[in-house]
């Protein structure tokens, strides 16, 4: 079956600099990444996804790039602010199947 | 909020009893799902159920039963046999084959006592 991998599990960068989190999959068949981003005891909340027919798809500050051939595919964030701290997860589904595939979370420090 | 509602926010469970966690979705949506999470882990899948009647185990269904009796509602019984519970337990629904994402309920923090 489908597994997701996610890295780091922690990373902490400066008020103002970027974010890259990456995610790698194994089935070839998956075509559908959310990105989510939760919280401090909150719920798991949708930021941007992207389908296997688009490399690349951009939101304000928030970005995901997807390599089919190499799978996998990445969070890019800029001129990151303290509201962006939180734990992210990265997601992969096929269209045929209802059941989202969950990385392991990447919680995210911003520094000021 | 969102369209996705769980109850309650807090349950606490005495040992040896059942307790039933609530969810229920006005958007429509075909497929439920029930998470747990624990403190600074992931998501681990329970159950989820792609059609009224029908569902099907997750990864650690052992301990939990659910029931899909109606689109909308899709509640989550932690029984006795679930020997560590406290967590925080989150429903998810979604749209065809995923498409959209998954959105999720404010989740029920369930501790035993």
């Amino acid at each position: 079956g489908e597994n997701v991998e996610q890295h780091p599990s922690t990373l902490s960068v400066q008020e103002g600099d970027s974010a890259v989190i990456k995610c790698t999959y194994s089935d070839s068949a998956s075509n559908y990444f959310p990105w989510y981003k939760q919280e401090l005891g909150k719920r798991p909340q949708l930021i941007i996804d992207i389908r296997s027919n688009v490399g690349e798809k951009k939101d304000q500050r928030i970005a995901v790039t997807l390599n089919k051939t190499a799978k996998h595919f990445s969070l890019h964030i800029t001129e990151t602010q303290p509201e962006d701290s939180a734990v992210y997860f990265c997601a992969a589904s096929m269209d045929s199947n209802y059941q989202l595939i969950w990385g392991a979370g990447t919680k995210l420090i911003i520094k000021p | 909020d969102g369209g996705i509602t769980q109850s309650p926010k807090y349950l606490f469970r005495k040992e040896g009893q059942n307790v039933t966690l609530s969810c229920e979705q006005n958007l429509n949506h075909d497929a439920m799902y029930w998470y747990r999470q624990d403190p600074g882990q992931g998501l681990r899948l329970i159950y989820y159920s792609q059609i009224v009647n029908d569902f099907q185990k997750g990864d650690i269904a052992e301990g939990y039963s659910v029931s899909r009796e109606k689109k909308e509602s899709f509640p989550l019984t932690v029984t006795s046999a679930q020997k560590n519970p406290t967590a925080f337990y989150l429903c998810a629904s979604s749209a065809t084959g995923g498409a959209g994402g998954a959105f999720f309920g404010q989740g029920t923090r369930l501790t035993v006592v």
